[in-house]
């Protein structure tokens, strides 16, 4: 089965560099997270879109954007890198309207950000 | 807001031995879902379990199994037979059934003792 796909896996930018992580979702699903995670952390959910529209917003640092694109694909953009924002940074998509999201998310493998 | 508390930083567990991670979480929902992420040294997150709240059940899958005390808002992950596979870090984790996001716990370290 199709699974999440996060591009690319890893990372290294210099700091006051911009990233840009990209997450493809499970095909049908409509909606996708975004979760930080840094060394040794639990996921922190930064921002999530369902239906290309923002539909819930946690701690998303103001240099970073997302975006949902029509084929469902979201962009997240992190600017003016600093050395706190190396993280793994996870996707996970869901199925809003059949609640696929209260048998669990389907997360991608992760992207690993390293900011030197 | 809802949290999610996993008071145990790191357990360790004999190979073939029992273990349980304990999971307290904070709600004033009465209709929600639970699970239990593994999260090996790969860093994948992996679905281990998943508990209705509505169900009085207890879940199981294979060797995990859930102690879910809704009264008490306690939701424990019990692994029998422990390999040295299950070693990983594990996240407890909540939502609603609203389009609110997965919220988590701090995490336990678990390793397995040949």
């Amino acid at each position: 089965a199709a699974g999440v796909i996060q591009s690319p896996r890893h990372l290294i930018k210099e700091k006051r560099e911009t990233a840009t992580l990209k997450c493809y979702p499970i095909p049908r699903h409509d909606t996708v997270y975004w979760y930080q995670q840094g060394p040794g952390q639990d996921p922190q959910f930064l921002i999530s879109f369902y239906e290309k529209m923002q539909s819930d917003k946690g701690s998303i640092p103001d240099r970073f954007s997302a975006q949902q694109f029509s084929d469902y694909h979201s962009e997240l953009n992190m600017s003016s890198l600093e050395l706190g924002d190396s993280a793994l940074y996870f996707c996970a998509s869901s199925d809003t309207g059949a609640r696929t999201a209260v048998y669990g998310y389907t997360f991608g493998s992760g992207t690993r950000l390293t900011v030197v | 807001a809802q949290t999610v508390t996993q008071s145990q930083p790191e357990m360790s567990v004999q190979e073939a031995e029992t273990v349980t991670l304990s999971c307290t979480y904070d709600t004033s929902e009465s209709d929600y879902y639970l699970f239990w992420y593994k999260q090996p040294p790969s860093r994948q997150m992996i679905l281990v379990i998943r508990q209705e709240a509505y169900k009085q059940q207890n879940a199981t899958e294979n060797r995990f199994s859930v102690n879910f005390q809704k009264a008490a808002k306690s939701f424990s992950l019990k692994i029998s037979d422990s390999q040295l596979g299950d070693a990983a870090m594990y996240f407890c984790a909540y939502i609603t059934t609203g389009n609110t996001p997965l919220v988590f716990g701090k995490g336990t370290r678990l390793s397995v003792i040949a």
